[in-house]
Parts: C-alpha cells; structure tokens; sequence
C-alpha cells in the first residue's frame, strides 16, 4: 500500500539556525498537506500543495512539491523557539483513497534558545 | 463556529472493558477521519466516514474496533475488550462536504490508558 516516508526523525537546532523535513512518498500524490502537531496538542493544518513542482511560502516557512509529485519539502528559515514541535506531511492518494491521508511518522523539531 | 469536539479526553479502562470515543464534526462539515497515535509517532489513519456511510475503512482493526456515524449525533469510535496495546492518543478530523482534497481539522483527541 502506499507509503509516505519522512525524514529526519529529530532535529535539534540552535535558535536562528535553518530547519528542513523532507517528505517522500511510494506513489504519486493528489495532493500533500503539512500540518503542526506541538507537545500535547493535535496536528494544525498549514498548507496543502497540489499542482507539481508548486512552492508555497508563509513568513518564515517554504514549503515545495517535487515535479513528480512524489515528494515534499518544508524549510524554515531562522528558527524561533515557537516553531517547536512535530511537523507531519501528508499525502493523498487518487480514486478511491481521495479522502484519506496518509501521514508520514513526522520530524520532531526542538529548538535551543 | 466550535472546532472538532472529542470527548471524552481521558478515558481509562480496565483490560476487558468497552471504550467509546465521542467526535463531534465542525459545523457543516460531513466528513469525519479517526486517527490512532501511539507515543512518539506518526498518526495512523483508521476510518474515514460520511453522515451513516463508511467510506474507507482499510486502517481499522478487523477486530473489536467499529466505527459510525450517524444521521444525528457525534461520529463514536468502539473499541470492545480493550487490550493494553489499545493505549494510544485517539484523534478525529473533519472535514467539508467533497470539494476536493480538503484539509482535514483535528480534536484535541481522546487519550486512552488500558490498565
């Protein structure tokens, strides 16, 4: 069945420092989302990206979708101790499994003031 | 407009026992996901449901675990004889009527410990 891998698992990084999570998936996506999930919390939706190759920015955040729709990236730019937490991407299938995502295990960011 | 609902947040249950997991979907939204998240790891998709329909059900447990939502009322997630390894964060999403690839908007979950 389909697959979506994610990596690293952890990063620690020293506030100021960039931060990226790669996102790769077994199978073409429809689409793939990136949600936030901070300590104790439940996963906020961020962003979704559809169309191949696209690049989506928020603020200090880049997110992008491989030409073959296959893979994702997330990059933040001068991390801030805010940005704590677990980030998921998610990716959808086509046909009939539209309606689910399947969620990679997620990079669990810490940030060290 | 309220988020997604869970009740209850805590649940604890004896080895045995039934649990059932409330999810109350964002106003005017008809699509509702249950998802399983054990520490430390990724969310496990488990069910994905419309108003009295099942629509996907391939990440569910054959076994005592069920799920519905109906026509009134919160989407319940079943667990029947829970077992230690049943122990997880339980979230549920939803989402609007099909538009397409919608995002999905998440419980604050339901954290279940099997003694």
């Amino acid at each position: 069945g389909q697959q979506v891998m994610q990596i690293p698992q952890y990063q620690h990084v020293q506030e100021g420092e960039d931060f990226t999570t790669y996102c790769n998936s077994s199978t073409t996506l429809s689409n793939i989302q990136w949600y936030k999930q901070r300590p104790g919390g439940h996963p906020v939706f961020l962003i979704q990206l559809v169309k191949s190759g696209e690049v989506k920015k928020q603020k200090r955040l880049t997110f992008q979708f491989g030409e073959a729709k296959k893979n994702s990236s997330l990059h933040i730019t001068a991390t801030q101790t805010t940005d704590v937490g677990t980030y998921f991407c998610a990716g959808g299938g086509y046909g009939g499994s539209q309606g689910n995502l399947i969620f990679g295990k997620g990079t669990k960011l810490s940030v060290k003031p | 407009n309220a988020g997604v609902m869970q009740n209850p947040r805590h649940l604890v249950r004896r080895r045995g026992q039934e649990a059932r997991l409330r999810c109350s979907p964002m106003k005017g939204h008809s699509h509702v996901y249950w998802y399983r998240q054990l520490p430390e790891e990724g969310l496990k998709f488990m069910v994905y449901l419309q108003k009295e329909n099942i629509i996907d059900e391939s990440g569910m447990p054959k076994e005592r675990f069920s799920a519905e939502f109906p026509k009134e009322g919160p989407s319940i997630l079943r667990i029947q004889q829970v077992v230690r390894g049943d122990s997880a964060a339980y979230f549920c999403a939803s989402s609007p009527p099909r538009q397409i690839y919608n995002e999905q908007f998440f419980g604050p979950g339901t954290r279940l410990t099997v003694l």
